[in-house]
Order: C-alpha cells, then sequence, then structure tokens
C-alpha cells in the first residue's frame, strides 16, 4: 500500500520569500513521486516527477525537490515566492510497477502575502 | 496539441438522476484514468483503463458508478441514482505508452466536470 502526507493543509509565505510545502510518503516498492499544482477552477498541471533518476528534480516555474529515501520525503522548494504561485499543491506517489494510479496527499494551499 | 478534455464541464442533477461524464484523452495514449476530487474525500482514484479493459476498479464507490472505454480512445463515467455525496469534481487523465511498453509515467489531467447532485 502507498501513501502521502502533506503537512500543513494551509502555508502563507511572503512574495519573494522561500516556499518549503512538506511531503512524507509510505510505499513498500521503489515509488515514483509527483509534485501537481491546481490553480483555482482548472486541473491538475505536473510542476516535477521524482522517478529514480536523479535525487534532486527541478520542475517548472523555479520549482524543485529533493528525493530522500532515508527520510521518506519529497519537499518542494521555490528559493523566491511569487504573486502567481498560489495556488494547491498536491504530493502525490505511484508504483514503479503495477497501473501506476496515483495515491495523493491532502494538497496545501499557498497563500502568497504581498 | 489538444490536451485531455472533458465534457460537461459543469452539471447539476437532481437526486435520483442518471449522469454520464465524458472524457477525451489526448490521441494515443492508452492509460486512461478516473478520479474524484471531493471536500471531504480529496483527490480519489476511482478506476483504470488500459486499451478498452479496466484491470483496476478498485476505486469506484459504489455499483451505481460504472465507466467505459471505446475504440482505445474516448470514455464514459455513469453515475446511477445519483446521492447528494456524488457531488465532486470528476477528473480525467491520461498517460502515453512510452517506448517499448515502458511506461513514460506522466499523467496528463483534463480540467474537470463539476457534479452537482441537489
Amino acid at each position: 500500500a502507498q501513501s502521502v502526507t502533506q503537512l500543513g493543509s494551509h502555508v502563507s509565505v511572503s512574495e519573494g520569500a522561500l516556499v518549503l510545502l512538506r511531503c512524507n510518503y509510505s510505499s513498500s516498492v521503489p515509488p515514483y513521486l509527483f509534485w501537481y499544482v491546481q490553480y483555482p477552477n482548472q486541473g491538475l498541471q505536473l510542476l516535477l516527477k521524482y522517478t529514480s533518476a536523479a535525487t534532486l528534480v527541478k520542475g517548472i516555474n523555479g520549482f524543485e525537490a529533493e528525493f530522500k529515501k532515508s527520510e521518506t520525503s519529497f519537499h518542494l522548494t521555490k528559493p523566491s515566492a511569487h504573486m502567481s504561485d498560489a495556488a494547491e499543491y498536491f504530493c502525490a506517489v505511484s508504483s514503479v510497477r503495477g497501473n501506476e494510479k496515483l495515491t495523493f496527499g491532502t494538497g496545501t494551499r499557498l497563500t502568497i502575502i504581498p | 496539441g489538444a490536451g485531455v478534455s472533458q465534457s460537461p464541464s459543469n452539471k447539476v442533477t437532481e437526486k435520483g438522476k442518471d449522469v454520464e461524464l465524458r472524457c477525451d484523452p489526448i490521441s494515443g495514449h492508452t492509460a486512461l484514468y478516473w478520479y474524484r476530487q471531493s471536500l471531504g474525500q480529496g483527490l480519489e482514484f476511482l478506476i483504470y483503463f488500459q486499451g478498452n479493459s479496466a484491470p483496476d476498479k478498485s476505486g469506484l464507490p459504489s455499483d451505481r458508478f460504472s465507466a467505459e472505454r471505446t475504440g482505445g480512445s474516448v470514455s464514459t463515467l455513469t453515475i446511477q441514482r445519483t446521492q447528494q455525496e456524488d457531488s465532486a469534481v470528476y477528473l480525467c487523465a491520461s498517460r502515453p505508452p512510452g517506448l517499448a511498453g515502458v511506461s513514460t509515467d506522466t499523467q496528463y489531467f483534463g480540467p474537470g466536470t463539476r457534479l452537482t447532485v441537489l
């Protein structure tokens, strides 16, 4: 069984400050890990993914995440927040083998303070 | 190119009615998924298609829910005798086959259908 825990359902940061969104996973098999972003009234857009290659993954819009097996974590960071980053962020896990359905965390709503 | 499309974008129905939700995946994508996003349950998997067959239906919440896929393309999710707890956004995603049958593992999502059951 696989699961994802996102710590903090709401995170607020000032414009220009560091963004850190936390994700911890549980998986009995090697995982694929994903971060998706959802803007209001829109579908999910892939930010980045880890698929057992480099542990530091760079995505779109200046986001990156580091896979740490020892900590079972895949936290999302961005050095400097922009107003346009305000959205809901979902961490997800799927198995390397099988149908690769995604198991999502409960999401973190990011608010940017001007 | 064109992304995943879903129709209708919004559907309001009365309790007890049947509804059909449609998903048009990206051309050439062999895998198709349905998910549901609701306030109480978050984002949850419903069903997975590989081609026209559905090897994993484990997320369908009850036998009122069914889905089919034809021609390896369009999929329809049907909810019979809708209940208020069915109100949610229904998301469809598709995934390409990858080279030599190896998955490329990225799912591309449609904008969703917002279902409201009165």
